[in-house]
């Protein structure tokens, strides 16, 4: 069965610093990929997903994530984080073959002044 | 705007009641997916329909039923609520069926039982 750990419910960062949210994921399979990103009060929206192409996957608002299968991470970066960035942050897997998605418990990214 | 609907957008209701949950998925989408949003739970997948027909299945309830009709529309149906129903619900669309597939995610229903 496939799962993902994010590991850290809360992080928090200063603005202008490097932003790190950890995912990794467990399947028999090579998984599909995502990063997904949730506003306040919002649904969710795809950040980036890596399927099978390049490892390194760069996503909307200055995110990329590195797929590296021999550490079955998935880990998200961005070099300087924004006010806008504080959200929560969900990493996601699902089997090319499957239609499910299933998401982490959720990373919230704080941003200190 | 991810052009997924959702309404109504908060429902309060009472133990042992019933109610329907409506998604309109993006023009175009054929797969319409449930899930259900809780502070213990986290995001949990409950179900999925393409073009009409139940596509997978992940942790629903007995007590809960879906469809998706003719026009593509979906409804989730929550029977005998229970207080720890309460949660937000989403629903997504992607244009097909996959794993890679973009899940485009509705702005939720706040459910509360009391």
């Amino acid at each position: 069965a496939q799962s993902v750990t994010q590991l850290g419910s809360h992080v928090s960062v200063s603005e202008g610093a490097l932003v790190l949210l950890r995912c990794n994921y467990s399947s028999s399979v090579p998984p599909y990929l995502f990063w997904y990103v949730q506003y306040p009060n919002q649904g969710l929206q795809l950040l980036l997903k890596y399927t099978s192409a390049a490892t390194l996957v760069k996503g909307i608002n200055g995110f990329e994530a590195e797929f590296k299968k021999s550490e079955t991470s998935f880990h998200l970066t961005k070099p300087s984080a924004h006010m806008s960035d504080a959200a929560e942050y969900f990493c996601a897997v699902s089997d090319p073959k499957d239609d499910k998605i299933i998401f982490g418990k959720g990373t919230r990214l704080h941003i200190l002044p | 705007d991810s052009g997924v609907t959702q309404t109504p957008k908060h429902l309060i209701t009472a133990t042992g009641q019933r109610v329907t949950l409506r998604c309109s998925p993006r023009s175009g989408d054929l797969s319409v997916y449930w899930y259900q949003q809780s502070l213990d739970q986290g995001l949990q997948f409950l179900i999925q329909y393409y073009n009409g027909e139940e596509r997978a299945k992940g942790n629903i309830l007995e007590r809960f039923s879906a469809q998706q009709f003719p026009d593509l529309h979906s409804e989730l149906n929550l029977s005998s609520l229970e207080l720890g129903d309460s949660a937000l619900y989403f629903c997504a669309s992607s244009a097909g069926t996959g794993g890679h597939n973009e899940q485009f995610f509705g702005p939720g229903t706040r459910l509360t039982v009391l």
